[in-house]
Formats: structure tokens, C-alpha cells, sequence
């Protein structure tokens, strides 16, 4: 069974500074995901990583892939407190041409002024 | 806005009733996903359909059952209700069964009393 990891759980960190989540899952898998949720409301897809090496950006968050260490990180920049949130990556495993989502347990950051 | 729609946003029930989520997907999608978020259990796949047919099933109960309608709405019945069913139960979906990428509805917030 796919086991999707994440660390930290809780992360509290003051503006501008700089810090990683990590996301560790079990099995093979082609994709990985990254989604950011608020309290109460849904999940916005922030990146898709489609294969060994990938990095995608978007403003102060960058997230890569290593499928050989089954490993993905989510790096944050000069954090602001727009960015607190629950961050979540997601594994995609595929089975006779059908996908599903494991999510990993969710990392809660608070950005501190 | 993803696009995707559930109703209705909060429901609070007693023990032992019955309820029905409901799922419209964004225009063009074919797959329809089913996610549990408890605090206790996380982020759980529930049951996919594509294009009226069940897909690929994860941990779900067998008090509950869903279906795809000929429209693609889905629908998730939720019986017997216990306590530990209270939970924001999402909806997702995609265009076609394996996923690109998979776009969120805001979410039903289930509470059992």
C-alpha cells in the first residue's frame, strides 16, 4: 500500500525567511502533486511534477521531484503571510488506465509577521 | 473558482439518518473523484467514476455508495450515519480517467450529532 509522508507537520516561520517541506512516498509513481488549502475551504492545485529532475516555480515556491529517491520538496522564498496555509502533496498511482490520489498528511504552515 | 460544484455546503444530521452529497463536475470533465477529510484520517480517496461507471474504489464504507449520472453529476449516499462520519467530503474532477490534473469543489462540511 502507497504510504505518502510528509514533514514537517507544523511549520511556524517568520516573514522573509526561507524554508523546505518534504514529501516522501513509498512506491513507483509517475506524478506528483502539490496542492495549498485555507481553513475551511478547498484545494487549489499549486504544481503537477511529471518526471524524474522536474522544478516548477511560481512566485516565492518552487517544487521539485526526485522519483529515484521518491522524494519531492516544496521550497518557500522569503516567505509572507499570505503563504500560511495547509500544503499537500498528492501521489498518483495509475492501475489499468485509472488514477487515484493518496495525499500525503498535510503540512500547516503559519507565517509569522 | 474551479468550476466544480457541490451542495449542499453543510449539513448537520443525527446518528442513523441517511444523506445524499451532491457532485457537478466542471463542464467537459468526465471523472468524478470522491475524498473524505477528517482530522484524524486525513485526506482518504473514497470511489472515482468515469463517464457513469465506477473506476477505482479506496476505503470506502459500506454504508456508503455513489453514482454517476447520465449528466455526470455524481451523487455520494452516506447511510447509518455514526458520529465518526462527520467530515468535509470533496468532490474532484478531471476530463478524462487517468488524471492530469484534478480540480476541487468547495466541499460538503458533514457534521453527525
Amino acid at each position: 500500500e502507497l504510504k505518502v509522508e510528509q514533514n514537517p507537520l507544523f511549520l511556524s516561520m517568520q516573514e522573509g525567511k526561507n524554508y523546505t517541506i518534504y514529501c516522501n512516498y513509498s512506491t513507483t509513481s509517475d506524478r506528483l502533486y502539490w496542492y495549498r488549502q485555507d481553513p475551511g475551504k478547498s484545494l487549489e492545485s499549486l504544481f503537477v511534477l511529471l518526471s524524474n529532475g522536474a522544478v516548477k516555480q511560481e512566485g516565492r515556491l518552487m517544487a521539485s521531484l526526485d522519483t529515484k529517491a521518491r522524494l519531492s520538496t516544496l521550497h518557500i522564498t522569503a516567505a509572507v503571510h499570505d503563504l500560511s496555509a495547509t500544503y499537500f502533496c498528492a501521489v498518483a498511482i495509475s492501475n489499468f488506465g485509472n488514477e487515484k490520489l493518496t495525499f500525503g498528511t498535510g503540512t500547516r504552515l503559519t507565517i509569522i509577521p | 473558482d474551479s468550476g466544480v460544484t457541490q451542495t449542499p455546503k453543510h449539513l448537520i444530521t443525527a446518528t442513523g439518518q441517511r444523506v445524499t452529497l451532491r457532485c457537478s463536475p466542471r463542464s467537459g470533465d468526465l471523472s468524478v473523484y470522491w475524498y473524505q477529510q477528517s482530522l484524524d484520517q486525513g485526506l482518504q480517496f473514497l470511489i472515482q467514476y468515469y463517464n457513469g461507471e465506477e473506476r477505482a474504489k479506496g476505503n470506502i464504507l459500506e454504508r456508503f455508495s455513489a453514482q454517476q449520472f447520465p449528466d455526470l453529476h455524481s451523487e455520494l449516499n452516506l447511510s447509518s450515519l455514526e458520529l465518526g462520519d462527520s467530515a468535509l467530503y470533496f468532490c474532484a474532477s478531471s476530463v478524462v480517467s487517468q488524471l492530469t490534473e484534478a480540480f476541487f469543489g468547495q466541499g460538503t462540511r458533514l457534521t453527525v450529532v
